[in-house]
């Protein structure tokens, strides 16, 4: 059974630190991953997605995220946080079917 | 391109009513439709998935349904409400067939069910 586990529901960073989120998914097949941002009120926006090749991914907003096989995880990262950058994250994974974590709320302290 | 509309942006509507929320998909052809529904704090919850006109899948047993009427228009609806229903509905489409593996949003609609 294939599954999405987001480490920390919430966590906060101070402005200009790294950021760093945590996702990792058990697969029995090569997935498709995926980054979502919601802001409040508002639907979900691709912010990356890896399918083949290159295993760094760069995405909108200066987010990144590097898939590993040998880890199975796909963790997003940010060198630099910005207050813009205060929201609810979403890692997900499509193997036939999507599959959401349970996110991850990004708090930026001033 | 392609966008997604949803609507109306806001609901408020008394337990035992109907409902009935609406998403159109414009800029793509037979793409797959999505709705979820996100509880206060909580994560996304599939209710529905269509990959076709009236190919519809239902992921949770509960009182609301989903319609296909047309290639690219997805209906959420509800005899009755319940208080539980309250929440933030979103639908997304995907196209597999394009190699676009990723689904996209909508804007959503918050019901609150009083």
């Amino acid at each position: 059974a294939q599954s999405v586990t987001q480490l920390g529901s919430h966590v906060s960073v101070s402005e200009g630190a790294l950021v760093l989120l945590r996702c990792n998914y058990s697969s029995s097949v090569p997935p498709y991953l995926f980054w979502y941002v919601q802001y409040p009120n508002q639907g979900l926006q691709l912010l990356l997605k890896y399918t083949t090749g290159a295993t760094l991914v760069k995405g909108i907003n200066g987010f990144e995220a590097e898939f590993k096989k040998s880890e199975t995880s796909f963790h997003l990262t940010k060198p630099s946080a910005h207050m813009s950058d205060a929201a609810e994250y979403f890692c997900a994974v499509s193997v036939r079917k999507f599959y959401f974590g349970t996110g991850t709320s990004l708090t930026v302290i001033p | 391109s392609q966008t997604i509309h949803q609507w109306p942006a806001t609901l408020v509507q008394p337990v035992g009513s109907p409902l009935s929320l609406e998403c159109t998909v414009e800029g793509t052809s037979n793409p797959n439709l999505y709705w979820y529904r996100q509880a206060a704090g909580r994560g996304l919850q599939l209710l529905f998935y269509s990959i076709g006109i009236d190919q519809i899948s239902s992921e949770v047993p509960q009182n609301l349904s989903a319609s296909r009427p047309q290639d690219r228009q997805f209906i959420l609806s509800s005899k009755k409400l319940l208080l539980s229903d309250s929440g933030f509905y979103l639908c997304a489409w995907s196209d597999f067939s394009a190699g676009r593996y990723e689904q996209y949003f909508g804007p959503g609609t918050r019901l609150t069910v009083t």
